[in-house]
């Protein structure tokens, strides 16, 4: 069946440095993709996404790039921020109804 | 802010309770899709509900069931409560469009079962 693997956490990083997330996905069709952001205590947040090959999603520095032939939708980000500390999920989303989620990946930023 | 509100934010029941969490949709929304993500895990589909009509569905038992009112707001039932049932539900809101239209996600209720 549909699924989504990403990179486990937690990562630590100091402020200003390079981020990326590794996901890939294992899907029948064209999926869209998402990357979703949950703080502290908070619900999920769209971070960005890509409904097809080649797409590039993008909002708040960060970026994904949907690549059909590498099954993957890796997240990064140039320079993060102590702000960016959350749980980061790579999602998919196979027709009209389910969303399918990774396990997430913890992000800390050290100041 | 997406405008998709839940209630209650926290639940505490024992086994074997029943238990009604409920989500309002945001404005113009016209479908709401559950997830249940336990501690540590990504959220996982429940089902979805589309003009009053579950419209797909995960894989939960039948004791999970739910309801969409004519306002599109929804209810998420859970009979005999189970301890594994212990998790953040989370409602999320969209309006079809034929697309892969965006799903907005409520702040969630925190259920604890004891």
């Amino acid at each position: 069946g549909d699924s989504v693997t990403q990179m486990e956490g937690p990562v630590t990083l100091s402020e200003e440095a390079f981020l990326t997330i590794n996901c890939t996905y294992t899907a029948t069709g064209y999926p869209s993709l998402f990357w979703y952001v949950q703080y502290p205590g908070e619900g999920l947040q769209l971070l960005l996404k890509a409904t097809k090959a080649d797409d590039k999603g993008s909002n708040k520095g960060f970026e994904a790039t949907y690549r059909k032939e590498t099954t993957s939708f890796h997240l990064e980000k140039g320079s993060v921020q102590v702000s960016d500390s959350a749980v980061y999920f790579c999602a998919l989303r196979p027709g009209d109804d389910k969303i399918i989620f990774g396990k997430g990946t913890r992000l800390h930023i050290l100041p | 802010e997406t405008g998709v509100t839940q209630s209650p934010t926290h639940l505490i029941k024992t086994r074997g309770q029943q238990v009604t969490l409920r989500c309002s949709s945001q404005s113009g929304h016209n479908t709401v899709s559950w997830y249940q993500q336990a501690l540590g895990q990504g959220p996982q589909f429940i089902f979805q509900y589309y003009r009053e009509e579950e419209n797909g569905r995960g894989n939960f038992p039948p004791r999970f069931s739910g309801l969409q009112f004519p306002n599109y707001s929804s209810e998420l039932n859970v009979n005999a409560l189970e301890l594994d049932d212990s998790a953040l539900y989370l409602c999320a809101s969209s309006r079809r469009t034929g697309e892969a239209e965006t799903q907005y996600f409520g702040p969630g209720t925190r259920l604890l079962v004891l």
